[in-house]
Order: C-alpha cells, then sequence, then structure tokens
C-alpha cells in the first residue's frame, strides 16, 4: 500500500499567519491517463471531513482562494495563507491513484 | 441536491456482524461510485472500499477477509457488511461518492463494539 506521510503533525498559529503542511507519498501518484490523484481535506471540530484541494491543486467548490496546492509525483504542499478561525481542524491528505486509496495521519491545526 | 446518509445498529457486540446502509439522493449509482471510510475513535481516515458505478466492488487489502459491500439500485443503497467485529473496529463509518472524489459525504454512523 502506498504510504502517505504528513507533517508536521501539528501546527499552533496565530490568526493571519500563514502555514504549510507537507503530504509526502513511497510511490509516484501521477496515473496512467496522466493525471494525480491527491487531494487535501479538512475535518473540522465534530464534522466531516470536507474536500479542500483535489488533484493537487484544484480548488473544492466553495472554497477560499487562501487554499492553494502544490507538487508533483510524491512530494505535496498544502498552503493556507491568512488563517482564519474557520481554518482550524486536521488535515489529511488523501491518494486516490493507487489501491487501496490511502489517507496521511493528519496535521491538527490550531490557535496559537 | 447530492445527500448520503448513513445509517446502522450503533452498538454490536464483539465477534458479531456490522451491517450499514448508505442511503444517495441527487445522483444515481448507475453513473458514481460510493466508498466507504471509517475513522477508529480519536484518529485518522482509513478508506475500506467502494461499490463502482458498475457494480464492480474494491477493498482494502487489510480488511478483504471481513468486508462485503454491496448495493440496491432501485433503493439507491449502498450496503456494508463486515463480521467478526473487534473493539478496534469501533469508530464513526462514513460513505462518501467518489467521481468527483470525497467532494460529498454523510454524516457519519458512529458504531461501538462492546459487550
Amino acid at each position: 500500500d502506498v504510504v502517505m506521510t504528513q507533517t508536521p503533525p501539528s501546527l499552533s498559529v496565530a490568526i493571519g499567519q500563514s502555514v504549510s503542511i507537507s503530504c509526502k507519498s513511497s510511490q509516484s501518484l501521477v496515473y496512467s491517463d496522466g493525471k494525480t490523484y491527491l487531494h487535501w481535506l479538512l475535518q473540522s471540530p465534530g464534522q466531516s471531513p470536507k474536500l479542500l484541494i483535489y488533484q493537487v491543486s484544484n480548488l473544492g467548490s466553495g472554497v477560499p482562494d487562501r487554499f492553494s496546492g502544490t507538487g508533483s509525483q510524491k512530494d505535496f504542499t498544502l498552503k493556507i495563507s491568512r488563517v482564519e478561525a474557520e481554518d482550524l481542524g486536521v488535515y489529511y491528505c488523501v491518494q486516490a491513484t493507487h489501491f487501496p486509496y490511502t489517507f496521511g495521519a493528519g496535521t491538527k491545526l490550531e490557535l496559537k | 441536491q447530492v445527500q448520503l446518509t448513513e445509517s446502522g445498529p450503533g452498538l454490536v457486540h464483539p465477534s458479531e456482524t456490522l451491517s450499514l446502509t448508505c442511503t444517495v439522493s441527487g445522483f444515481s449509482l448507475t453513473g458514481y461510485s460510493v466508498y466507504w471510510v471509517r475513522q477508529p475513535s480519536g484518529k485518522g481516515l482509513e478508506w475500506m472500499g467502494r461499490m463502482r458505478y458498475n457494480g464492480d466492488t474494491s477493498y482494502n487489502s487489510a480488511l478483504k477477509s471481513r468486508l462485503s459491500i454491496s448495493r440496491d439500485t432501485s433503493k439507491n443503497q449502498v450496503f456494508l457488511k463486515m463480521n467478526s467485529l473487534q473493539t478496534d473496529d469501533t469508530g464513526t463509518y462514513y460513505c462518501t461518492r467518489g467521481g468527483d472524489p470525497f467532494a460529498y459525504w454523510g454524516q457519519g454512523t458512529l458504531v461501538t463494539v462492546s459487550s
């Protein structure tokens, strides 16, 4: 199975600060169709996960452009510019290129 | 609009079988896949398996020997059955739509495995 390594496991931030979360996969996530099925989710406290970014860099519906995703092959980054209170929760990367799909362990974003 | 709703027993005894239902609306099961994802209490997410739009299934190899996913397209329902439950199977179980992957989730159903 593809191992997704997310760092850091937690972040303490002030409102308005910018942060980055790293996600590295044990195999290339480029599928045979040339697309890279690496997505980012946010799980707010007590909620179901919500899609933030799909296929590395595409914003999900209704997601503010403070969120951005970059990367390729095995190395990916989620950046949040100007953190707001509603951004707090646990961020997960997930790969949907190889079966079984696998998630990173999560990065918990907390207020400083 | 797209909706997914999980339902199930809440409490299952050790060694018994879990049966969950995901009822969908706003889309057709013959047009989109449905995935099952679980979250042990206080822990991260685990992809369990999927029902493809064409009726094929795929399973997480770690669960494959215990897991079965099926559907009833006339009722817009996808079913999960997992046997030999143990206490570490306790957690929240979600169904989520494929296609535009992970864009739509149910609210989750909490399953507690306890005697």
